[in-house]
């Protein structure tokens, strides 16, 4: 079966310092990536999504950045963070050519 | 772009009743319209989907129907019971060469009393 992972499950960092946050699939080959975010009380917000290997779309600008280098990794970084990037961010996946999305544990960001 | 609105934002019912949530989405060329479940703190689970092609689907105790015409969505969960209190959240995607981008609704908060 799959298996999605995230980490860090928290992380707590000052403004200005640079982020990276890792996904990885377990199970599948050739999936659907996203990363969302969602801040406190609030929806889910869709960052980036990738559909393959070095293929990234962007949904909203920001100081914030994703990479696949492998298959089934996804990565999001910043160089800056801003006290705004604080929030819950997960990252999802889907089977290719299917729509259904689930999602892994996320990483509690707190940028202080 | 998409735009999502869900209703209402909190939702208190008493144990055994029935709970509807209510959806509504701006881009007519949407057709995937997915409900998850988020227990405080943890990741959103997807509950039921609908597609565009359908008008209603049934699991156990919840169910979604869509109407396409007016652009709005509902959950409905039956025989409500205590651990049916999470947050709830619609989404609706265009599903475009193999994959979707969800917008999502701000979630409603259901709290169901014993």
């Amino acid at each position: 079966s799959q298996t999605i992972h995230q980490w860090p499950a928290t992380l707590v960092q000052p403004v200005g310092s640079p982020l990276s946050l890792e996904c990885t699939v377990e199970g599948t080959s050739n999936p659907n990536l996203y990363w969302y975010r969602q801040a406190a009380g609030r929806g889910l917000q869709l960052l980036f999504y990738s559909v393959g290997i070095g293929q990234i779309s962007s949904e909203v600008p920001q100081n914030l950045s994703a990479s696949r280098p492998q298959d089934r990794q996804f990565i999001l970084s910043s160089k800056k963070l801003l006290l705004s990037d604080s929030g819950f961010y997960l990252c999802a996946w889907s089977v290719q050519g299917t729509y259904e999305q689930y999602f892994g544990p996320g990483t509690r960001l707190t940028v202080t | 772009g998409e735009n999502v609105e869900q209703h209402p934002s909190t939702l208190s019912v008493q144990e055994g009743d029935s709970a509807v949530i209510k959806c509504t989405y701006s881009d007519s060329a949407s057709n995937y319209f997915p409900w998850y479940k988020q227990e405080l703190g943890k990741r959103p689970q997807l509950i039921i989907d609908i597609r565009s092609n359908v008008g209603e689907k049934k699991d156990q105790r919840i169910a979604v129907t869509l109407n396409k015409t007016a652009k709005h969505f509902s959950l409905h969960i039956t025989e409500t019971q205590p651990e049916d209190s999470a947050v709830y959240f619609c989404a609706a995607s265009k599903g475009l060469r193999g994959y979707s981008t969800l917008t999502f609704g701000k979630g409603t908060m259901l709290l169901v009393s014993p």
